[in-house]
């Protein structure tokens, strides 16, 4: 069976700090890569999402930047983190085309910008 | 554009039905998904429409009419656990999700 983790679960950092959030997939190969961020009480914000190795699509430009270096590993940073940059970040997985509507979410890391 | 429109909070008793509508506007149309969010955690996914209809899971339904762009969520014998945020998501042309922001479902005993 697939299984995704994140982490960290939590994070508080300073503005202006560096910010790095790892995600990895097990049990299945060349998945779909989703980065999205939530506001409190809001709905999802699509960050970036990878269709495969080194292959990275921005839907929103900002102070985030993600990379995808092996297949089922997927990476959030950022040089320089805003207060406006706080939220509870989530990666997810799918299969591709069709199936990419089905996706499965990691636990996700809330972070906290002070 | 394209936009997902949900109510925002809803309201229903312990024991009983609620419906939750979605409309959606998209650029092509690859089907309408609906995912739960419990405060805190992540989304899971719930079910998938493509075709008009009535999808039933158990306690759960999904219907799609897509002449209308609309789509409803129905949960039959409500449960304290279903006390959720659900989530209707439109796919595109290009298989992206188009997300809604949510409708907060409160559960009163």
């Amino acid at each position: 069976s697939q299984t995704i983790h994140q982490w960290p679960a939590t994070l508080v950092q300073p503005v202006g700090s560096p910010l790095s959030l790892e995600c990895t997939v097990e049990g299945t190969s060349n998945p779909n890569l989703y980065w999205y961020r939530q506001a409190a009480g809001r709905g999802l914000q699509l960050l970036f999402y990878s269709v495969g190795i080194g292959q990275i699509s921005s839907e929103v430009p900002q102070n985030l930047s993600a990379s995808r270096p092996q297949d089922r590993q997927f990476i959030l940073s950022s040089k320089k983190l805003l207060l406006s940059d706080s939220g509870f970040y989530l990666c997810a997985w799918s299969a591709e085309g069709q199936d990419a509507g089905e996706q499965y979410f990691g636990p996700g890391t809330r972070l906290t910008v002070t | 554009g394209q936009n997902i429109d949900q109510p925002t909070e809803m309201t229903a008793t312990e024991g009983a039905i609620v419906q939750i509508n979605c409309t959606y506007q998209t650029s092509g149309f690859n089907g309408l998904f609906w995912y739960q969010q419990h405060a805190g955690e992540a989304p899971t996914f719930l079910s998938y429409n493509v075709l008009d209809g009535l999808e039933e899971k158990g306690r759960f339904s999904s219907f799609l009419s897509r002449s209308k762009g609309y789509s409803y969520l129905l949960l039959k014998e409500l449960q304290m656990k279903d006390s959720a945020s659900y989530l209707c998501a439109a796919m595109d042309s290009n298989y992206q999700l188009i997300w809604g922001a949510g409708t907060k479902l409160i559960i009163k005993p």
